[in-house]
């Protein structure tokens, strides 16, 4: 257990459905990620969200669309999604203390796209 | 694009020290090295980091030389479990901004 909740755990969506993904972090940090995970390739970083503000968006298409309400929970909305985004979407949060920064991940959702 | 370069692959006998070789040789000078690995279909797991000196904790050490060019990190002693893929990574940026550049990693094999 990290500390950072992840629902749904599979998720299996049509090309026209609307889901959400869910993150939780019950850990105190203040900055929250996004990535995504394809098979075969490395993670890459989506969105960051420092302070309930969003700091990084790395090229991500508008079908990924993320909220932030708090500290504690980060969503990704997904609309009108393509095969080639099926993924392993992973959350992680982390604070800097001391030049030390390190970010807790959760388990992920694995996400099937037909 | 990630600033690490890791073997794809390696296999190491269990009890037997596992020693992961990284090189990034275009690391600055406030630039951390950080470990993760990545268990089947979890998500990443922090094991270490470090800026210059070398550092060990409960999971591992690391050693990185004295031009900051490479890194390797030591599982002391590996069991079956510690089979995974392992992430080699230079933090870019700073505070939380600084930002984690996945590449893809050594895989690494105990076998018994």
């Amino acid at each position: 257990e990290t500390g950072v909740t992840q629902t749904p755990r599979h998720l299996v969506m049509g090309m026209t459905n609307k889901k959400s993904l869910k993150c939780e972090q019950h850990l105190g940090h203040n900055a929250m990620y996004w990535y995504k995970q394809s098979a075969k390739k490395p993670l890459e970083l989506m969105f960051v969200y420092n302070f309930k503000e969003q700091t990084e968006n790395n090229s991500v298409p508008s079908r990924f669309s993320p909220e932030c309400p708090n500290s504690s929970h980060l969503f990704l909305h997904l609309h009108t999604l393509q095969p080639e985004d099926s993924a392993l979407y992973l959350c992680a949060s982390s604070q800097e203390v001391q030049g030390k920064n390190i970010q807790y991940f959760g388990a992920g959702t694995r996400l099937s796209v037909l | 694009d990630a600033k690490t370069t890791q073997p794809t692959s390696m296999d190491c006998a269990e009890g037997r020290a596992a020693n992961l070789p990284c090189n990034h040789s275009t690391i600055s000078g406030n630039e951390y090295v950080y470990w993760y690995r990545q268990i089947h279909s979890q998500g990443p797991q922090y094991i270490i980091h470090g800026l210059k000196n070398n550092e060990t904790n409960e999971m591992a050490s690391l050693i990185i030389t004295e031009d900051r060019k490479s890194s390797t990190l030591i599982l002391p002693h590996a069991t079956l479990r510690d089979t995974a893929v392992y992430y080699c990574i230079v933090r870019v940026g700073l505070g939380n901004t600084g930002k984690l550049i996945f590449g893809q990693g050594t895989t690494l094999q105990v076998k018994p």
